[in-house]
C-alpha cells in the first residue's frame, strides 16, 4: 500500500529565507510524486511532478524538489520565501495500481515580513 | 485553456432540498474527479470517471450521486444531505486515469447544509 507522509504540519520562515517542506513516501512501485499548493479559499494548484525522469525537479514559482529513492523522501524547497508563499501545501503520491492519489496531510507555511 | 469551472461558488441548502454541483474543462481530458474537503483537512476522493464512466467510487453515501453526461462535464447531484457533509467540493480532471498524470483542480463550491 502506498502512503505519504508531510512531517511538519505548520511551517513559519520569514520573508527572503529559505523555504524546506518535507515529505516522505512509502510505496511498492516506482511512484509518481506531486507537490500542489492551496491558497486559503481556492482550488488545489500543481507546483511540480516527479515521473521517474530527472530526479531534481523545478516547478512554477521558484520552487523545486528533490526525489531520493534511498530516503525514499521528496522535500519542497525554495531558495527565498515570497509573503505570496503562504498557502497549503500538499504532497501527493499517485497509486499507479489503483489508480488512486493519495494526499498528505498538509503543511501549512507562514511567511513573516 | 487550463482552466476547470465550477458552478456555483457558493451554496447553502436545507437537509431535504435537491441540489447539483457542476464542473466543466475544455482540454481534452478523459478522467474527472469529485473531492470532498473539510477544514485544515487534505480532499478525500469520493468518484473518479474515466472515459466517462464512473470507474472509482469511494463508499460515498447514496445521497451523493454524479453524473458525466459527456466527457467535458461532471455533476454531483445532491438530496438529503446532512449537516457535517458541509465543505469544500472539489472538481479535478486529468489527461487520463494512472499513475504520471496529474490533475487540474477547480476552484471549489463550498456547501453549507442547514
Amino acid at each position: 500500500a502506498q502512503s505519504v507522509t508531510q512531517l511538519d504540519s505548520h511551517v513559519s520562515v520569514s520573508e527572503g529565507t529559505p523555504v524546506l517542506l518535507r515529505c516522505n513516501y512509502s510505496s511498492s512501485y516506482s511512484p509518481s510524486l506531486f507537490w500542489y499548493v492551496q491558497h486559503p479559499n481556492k482550488g488545489l494548484q500543481l507546483l511540480l511532478k516527479y515521473t521517474s525522469a530527472a530526479t531534481l525537479v523545478k516547478g512554477i514559482n521558484g520552487f523545486e524538489a528533490e526525489f531520493k529513492k534511498s530516503e525514499t523522501s521528496f522535500h519542497l524547497t525554495k531558495p527565498s520565501a515570497h509573503m505570496s508563499d503562504a498557502a497549503e501545501y500538499f504532497c501527493v503520491v499517485s497509486d499507479g495500481g489503483g489508480f488512486k492519489t493519495i494526499f498528505g496531510a498538509g503543511t501549512r507555511l507562514f511567511v513573516k515580513a | 485553456d487550463t482552466e476547470v469551472t465550477q458552478t456555483p461558488k457558493h451554496l447553502v441548502m436545507g437537509m431535504t432540498n435537491k441540489k447539483s454541483l457542476k464542473c466543466e474543462q475544455h482540454m481534452g481530458h478523459r478522467a474527472m474527479y469529485w473531492y470532498k474537503q473539510k477544514a485544515k483537512k487534505p480532499p478525500e476522493l469520493m468518484f473518479v470517471y474515466s472515459y466517462e464512466k464512473l470507474s472509482i467510487n469511494e463508499s460515498v453515501p447514496s445521497r451523493f450521486s454524479p453524473e458525466c453526461p459527456n466527457s467535458s462535464l461532471l455533476n454531483l447531484h445532491l438530496h438529503a444531505l446532512q449537516p457535517e457533509d458541509s465543505a469544500l467540493y472539489l472538481c479535478a480532471s486529468s489527461q487520463g486515469q494512472g499513475e504520471g498524470y496529474e490533475q487540474y483542480f477547480g476552484p471549489g463550491t463550498r456547501l453549507t447544509v442547514t
